[in-house]
């Protein structure tokens, strides 16, 4: 079975500055993949960033990167810059390749703050 | 691109009537949609995976009875609430999986949801 765990359940940001998401997960499989989605409170789902598994460059998308270690099973968010638009419920998403199901954290509330 | 519609954003019904709610992929063909719920400040709960030309696959606890997915094109599936009772009021989110060979570009994209209130 896979899990995705975020022990942050919330967190806060002043404008501008920078602010880290955590994500640990579990999974057997060889071959997968782990999303950031960011869920704001018109409850949207965004796709934030990706990272294929076999890949060792961390995936960045402008002001959002990901610090992936796969050996410890940790895929972590950094939002720079933030913005007051940031402020969303993030959710931390692991995929297998065999069933394309997503198992989901149970998310970070972001705040960032004026 | 990767557009995915959902309708109605927003229904209220009366309990023992039927809802249904659509969900489009617009700018791509999905092989392969989700159907999510989720409780107020509650993480998404996978209900089923909808596949097209073939039945659901429900996760355990899921009455399949009671959540009709029909999956009929490639880019239309839906969900019926039958016989909907309070106790079905919540959020109901669709996916639609992006696939290539392989994992290449492997990711799921979300409907808008569906609040669905039953008096």
């Amino acid at each position: 079975a896979q899990t995705v765990t975020q022990s942050q359940p919330e967190m806060s940001v002043q404008e501008a500055e920078t602010v880290t998401l955590s994500c640990t997960y579990d999974t057997s499989e060889n071959n997968y993949y782990l999303f950031w989605y960011k869920q704001p409170p018109s409850r949207q789902m965004i796709l934030v960033i990706r990272q294929e598994a076999y890949k060792q460059q961390n995936a960045t998308e402008n002001r959002f990167s990901v610090n992936f270690q796969k050996a410890a099973k940790s895929f972590s968010l950094k939002i720079s810059d933030s913005q007051l638009g940031d402020t969303a419920m993030y959710f931390c998403a692991l995929g297998g390749a065999g069933s394309y199901q997503l198992t989901f954290g149970k998310g970070t509330k972001l705040s960032v703050i004026p | 691109g990767a557009v995915v519609s959902q309708h109605p954003s927003r229904v209220i019904c009366k309990s023992g009537t039927s809802v249904k709610i659509e969900c489009r992929s617009l700018d791509f063909q999905a092989t392969t949609m989700f159907w999510y719920r989720q409780f107020p400040k509650q993480s998404l709960m996978l209900m089923a995976t909808s596949n097209e030309g073939s039945k659901a696959t429900y996760e355990q606890g899921v009455e399949k009875d009671k959540f009709l997915i029909n999956h009929a094109s490639l880019t239309l599936s839906t969900l019926t609430v039958t016989s909907a009772h309070p106790e079905d009021s919540s959020f109901y989110i669709c996916s639609a999986r992006v696939g290539l060979a392989g994992m290449l570009q492997e990711t799921q994209y979300f409907g808008p949801g569906t609040r669905l209130l039953v008096l």
